[in-house]
C-alpha cells in the first residue's frame, strides 16, 4: 500500500546534539513538507520541497535543516541551534499539479523529546 | 497571508447526535481550497472533507458535511449520527494559489456514550 513512513516513532535528543527524523513516501508525490505540532498551536510549517534538490523555508525554519536528494525522501535534521525541540513532528506529501486542489497526505509522526 | 480561526477549543456531543464545528478563515486569493482534517489519539492526520471555493454546493462525505459561506468566510463542519470513533482533534485548513496550507489551532471533540 502507498503511504508515508516516518521513523523513529519516538526520539530523544541530548543537549548539543543534532538528530535526524526520517520521512519516506511511495506515493510518487513531488512535494513534501515538515510540520511541527505543539499543544494548542496547531501545525506550523518548517520546510517544504516541491522538487528534488530544492526546498524552501516555512514559517519556523530556524534551528532545522532538510535535504531532498531523492524524490521519495525528505529527512529533517533538528540541530543544536533549536533550543526548544520538544514537539510532535509530522511529514506530509502531495502532488504539485494544481497544488491547492490536492490534499496533503500525512505520516504517523515522530515525537521528539529532550533528555 | 492566510489565517484560520477555530473559536471552539473543545466540544462535546452525545453518541448518535449531531455536532457542528466552527471555522472562519481569511485569504486574499480568489481561488482557494478548504479542508477539514481529523487527528485521533494515534496522532495521524486524516483528511475528512475538502471544499473548492469556486463551488457553491457544500461538500458531503457520508456523515460529514460542510456549511460553506464564502461571503462570510466561514467553513463549518457538521458531523451527523456521531460515533465514538469520531472523538479526535479536528483541524480546519485553507490553501490558495501558491500559498502554503495554513491550519487552525484545532477543536477537540469528545463523544459521550
Amino acid at each position: 500500500d502507498g503511504g508515508i513512513t516516518q521513523s523513529p516513532k519516538y526520539l530523544f535528543r541530548k543537549e548539543g546534539q543534532n538528530v535526524t527524523l526520517s520521512c519516506e513516501q511511495n506515493l510518487n508525490h513531488d512535494a513534501m513538507y515538515w510540520y511541527r505540532q505543539d499543544p494548542g498551536q496547531g501545525l506550523r510549517l518548517i520546510y517544504y520541497s516541491q522538487i528534488v534538490n530544492d526546498f524552501q523555508k516555512g514559517d519556523i525554519a530556524e534551528g532545522y535543516s532538510v535535504s531532498r536528494e531523492k524524490k521519495e525522501s525528505f529527512p529533517l535534521t533538528v540541530t543544536s541551534a533549536q533550543k526548544n525541540p520538544t514537539a510532535f513532528y509530522l511529514c506530509a506529501s502531495s502532488t504539485i499539479r494544481e497544488v491547492s486542489n490536492q490534499p496533503q497526505h500525512f505520516g504517523d509522526g515522530t515525537r521528539l523529546s529532550i533528555l | 497571508a492566510q489565517t484560520v480561526t477555530q473559536s471552539q477549543p473543545e466540544m462535546s456531543v452525545q453518541e448518535a447526535e449531531t455536532v457542528t464545528l466552527s471555522c472562519t478563515y481569511d485569504t486574499s486569493e480568489s481561488d482557494y481550497y478548504l479542508f477539514w482534517y481529523k487527528q485521533p489519539p494515534s496522532r495521524q492526520m486524516i483528511l475528512v472533507i475538502r471544499q473548492e471555493a469556486y463551488k457553491q454546493q457544500n461538500a458531503t462525505e457520508n456523515r460529514f458535511s460542510v456549511n460553506f459561506q464564502k461571503a462570510a468566510k466561514s467553513f463549518s463542519l457538521k458531523i451527523s449520527d456521531s460515533q465514538l470513533g469520531d472523538a479526535a482533534m479536528y483541524f480546519c485548513a485553507v490553501q490558495g494559489g501558491s500559498e502554503k496550507l495554513v491550519f487552525g489551532k484545532g477543536t477537540k471533540l469528545t463523544v459521550n456514550p
